[in-house]
């Protein structure tokens, strides 16, 4: 059964510092990798899709790279703001699967 | 607007008194889920829907019923609920299993 470990469960940054989160997984027979958002009290907002066959996407100031052999990802965040505060969950979507398995998340705090 | 909602919002209810928590999306998506979320257990799939009136069970369905009788509607029943279903739930939903997918606001749920 596939699991998603994220670590570190939390992180505290000053605003302006790059940073990485990662993700890993132990079945690297994946069809994709999915990063999320959650802000307290809130659903889960898409920021990045990597298909198995990419190595990474980008979206304005993140990165995201996929090591599918390795069972790994990372998150990168250039230029931390205020705004970036919140929960960071990866999730995977097993080869031959339809579900999603997620990881428990990064609790990331930008301090002013 | 794109997006997926949930009502309600909140709800506290008692043991064994019949819910409903209703899902609906405009994006004419194929693919819906439920998931709840639990601290320390992280993010877990209860059903989803490939397609109208085609349902499977996720790795928590216990307690739990769905139907999809429409495409834009994925409502979630628990016929007699009990404590241990306390959680905050999300809704979801995709293009097919395999894209990106886009989450409701979620409902926070309490049994007494």
């Amino acid at each position: 059964k596939q699991e998603v470990t994220q670590i570190p469960a939390a992180l505290s940054v000053p605003e302006g510092e790059n940073l990485v989160l990662n993700c890993s997984f132990t079945d690297s027979a994946i069809y994709n990798l999915q990063w999320f958002r959650q802000d307290p009290g809130k659903g889960l907002t898409s920021l990045l899709l990597i298909q198995s066959s990419q190595r990474e996407q980008t979206s304005g100031r993140l990165n995201a790279s996929l090591d599918k052999s390795s069972g790994r990802s990372t998150l990168y965040i250039a230029a931390s703001q205020p705004g970036d505060s919140a929960t960071y969950l990866c999730a995977v979507l097993g080869a031959g699967s339809y579900q999603l398995t997620f990881g428990k998340g990064t609790k990331l705090s930008v301090i002013p | 607007e794109a997006q997926v909602t949930q009502n309600p919002r909140y709800l506290i209810t008692v043991t064994g008194k019949k819910l409903t928590v209703t899902c609906s999306q405009n994006m004419n998506h194929e693919y819906m889920s439920w998931y709840r979320q639990d601290p320390g257990l992280g993010l877990r799939q209860i059903y989803y829907s490939m397609n109208v009136e085609v349902t499977d069970k996720g790795d928590v369905p216990e307690g739990y019923k769905v139907s999809r009788k429409e495409k834009r509607n994925f409502p979630l029943i628990l016929e007699s609920p009990s404590p241990n279903q306390t959680s905050l739930y999300f809704c979801a939903s995709s293009g097919t299993a395999y894209n990106e997918q886009f989450f409701g606001p979620g409902t926070r749920l309490t049994v007494l």
